[in-house]
């Protein structure tokens, strides 16, 4: 079934520990993005990007770098972790055409003790 | 700033009709969602709104007003699988989505 593969499903994370979340889309969707989704707020954007080889920022990027090698794979990772990144973190795709609906990934848990 | 309202929680019962309210205001507007989360699932994509007006999608219609900054999402003959958030996300001028908090919908029987 086409779509986004997020891994893992769920982590707890030691603080100060560096963790990488991985996301594949087989859709060649151009865009891709970060979310994180924190109870009573709206999801908020991370990172981006439009196009392999591009990143940019969204709303709360520190503490998170990502890179789009290729179409398909846009890892984020968190070099040192802290209490305040404890999140369910979203990846989502879009085609950057027509309505540009995004498409997502079913989520990774992540707690930073 | 820029800011997505829309209440906490709604009940309603099984078989029923609810609407779901939104309000925005952003830096420019260029389109509207409606996006359904089961607990512990992905966001998915229900409805987009660029015009004034109403789109009807079976079950499910969302209506939106530009001038008023403001939009909704009518949920019909309210089945027990429609018990979800509902995220109401807009556009802006920089083609940024700005998210509201979502909407809890409980269904009763």
């Amino acid at each position: 079934t086409a779509g986004i593969t997020q891994a893992p499903t769920s982590q707890i994370l030691a603080a100060g520990r560096s963790m990488t979340l991985r996301c594949t889309q087989d859709m060649r969707h151009n865009a891709m993005y970060w979310y994180r989704q924190d109870l009573g707020l709206g999801l908020r954007l991370i990172h981006y990007s439009n196009t392999a080889g591009t990143t940019g920022k969204g709303e709360v990027p520190d503490g998170y770098s990502v890179s789009r090698a290729n179409t398909d794979d846009f890892p984020l990772t968190l070099a040192s972790a802290v209490p305040s990144q404890t999140s369910v973190y979203f990846c989502a795709s879009s085609a950057l055409s027509g309505a540009n609906v995004l498409t997502f990934g079913a989520g990774s848990r992540l707690t930073v003790l | 700033g820029q800011n997505i309202d829309q209440p906490t929680e709604m009940t309603a019962t099984e078989g029923a009709i609810v609407q779901i309210n939104c309000t925005y205001q952003t830096s420019g507007f260029n389109g509207l969602f409606w996006y359904q989360q089961h607990a512990g699932e992905a966001p998915t994509f229900l409805s987009y709104n660029v015009l004034d007006g109403l789109e009807e999608k079976g079950r499910f219609s969302s209506f939106l007003s530009r001038s008023k900054g403001y939009s909704y999402l009518l949920l019909k003959e309210l089945q027990m699988k429609d018990s979800a958030s509902y995220l109401c996300a807009v556009r802006d001028s920089n083609y940024q989505l700005i998210w509201g908090a979502g909407t809890k919908l409980i269904i009763k029987p």
